[in-house]
């Protein structure tokens, strides 16, 4: 199955504009980039999902190059209340499945 | 209703012990997931029920078994447990295995065994 990498950790501070970068080399065909936030001790949340080129909704925006061996989830104007993890997942869709990659821990500063 | 309500929040268990971890949806869902997640580590999954019947089991050990007792329920029977079982543990739906997005997570049962 193909794994997804990203950074361990990035910083921010309130109102900039984030951008975490994922790759992944061995995409198939038919799986999905989707990216998920968690807080601590919490359920990780989904934030948005998507095949290539770019699709945005009201929190985040998603930009996939025509190879789609990366993804970049970009966070507008973040608060401190984005401080999390994000999760860079594929849906592996030979066998149905989300499989986590390893996250990124946003920390965003005032 | 929008959610996956896991009960109990908190679990402290001794090694001899028997307990269960319950999961609920009433989202209409016709799938459901087990994940194991260990401190500052990445959810893994360990199993997938798919319209009440066992599809995935990650070769979790058989301390850990799961029950679907129907569409909106989901169990978790623990036995024997060790203390590196010791996680939160994440109970999450989907409408349906074909589906990639939209997974609804709980918020977990922090698991510890002492």
């Amino acid at each position: 199955l193909a794994k997804t990498t990203q950074p361990i950790s990035m910083d921010s501070y309130e109102g900039q504009e984030v951008n975490i970068t994922c790759s992944h080399n061995n995409i198939a065909t038919n799986d999905y980039i989707t990216w998920y936030q968690q807080f601590p001790s919490q359920g990780p949340r989904f934030i948005i999902q998507g095949y290539k080129t770019k699709v945005t909704n009201e929190v985040a925006s998603l930009f996939i190059p025509a190879d789609r061996k990366s993804s970049t989830l970009s966070l507008p104007r973040v608060s401190l209340s984005d401080t999390a993890v994000y999760y860079c997942l594929l849906f592996i869709g030979s066998a149905r499945q989300l499989t986590f990659g390893s996250g990124t821990q946003l920390t965003v500063l005032p | 209703d929008t959610e996956v309500t896991q009960t109990p929040k908190h679990l402290v268990m001794g090694m001899t012990n028997k307990k269960s971890l319950k999961c609920e949806q009433h989202m209409g869902h016709r799938a459901m997931y087990w994940y194991k997640q260990k401190a500052k580590k990445p959810p893994e999954l360990m199993f997938v029920y798919s319209y009440e019947k066992l599809s995935i089991n990650e070769s979790v050990p058989s301390r850990f078994s799961p029950e679907c007792p129907n569409s909106s329920l989901l169990n978790l029977h623990l036995h024997a447990l060790q203390p590196e079982d010791s996680a939160l543990y994440l109970c999450a739906s989907s409408q349906d295995r074909e589906v990639g997005y939209g997974y609804t997570f709980g918020s977990g049962t922090r698991l510890t065994v002492v």
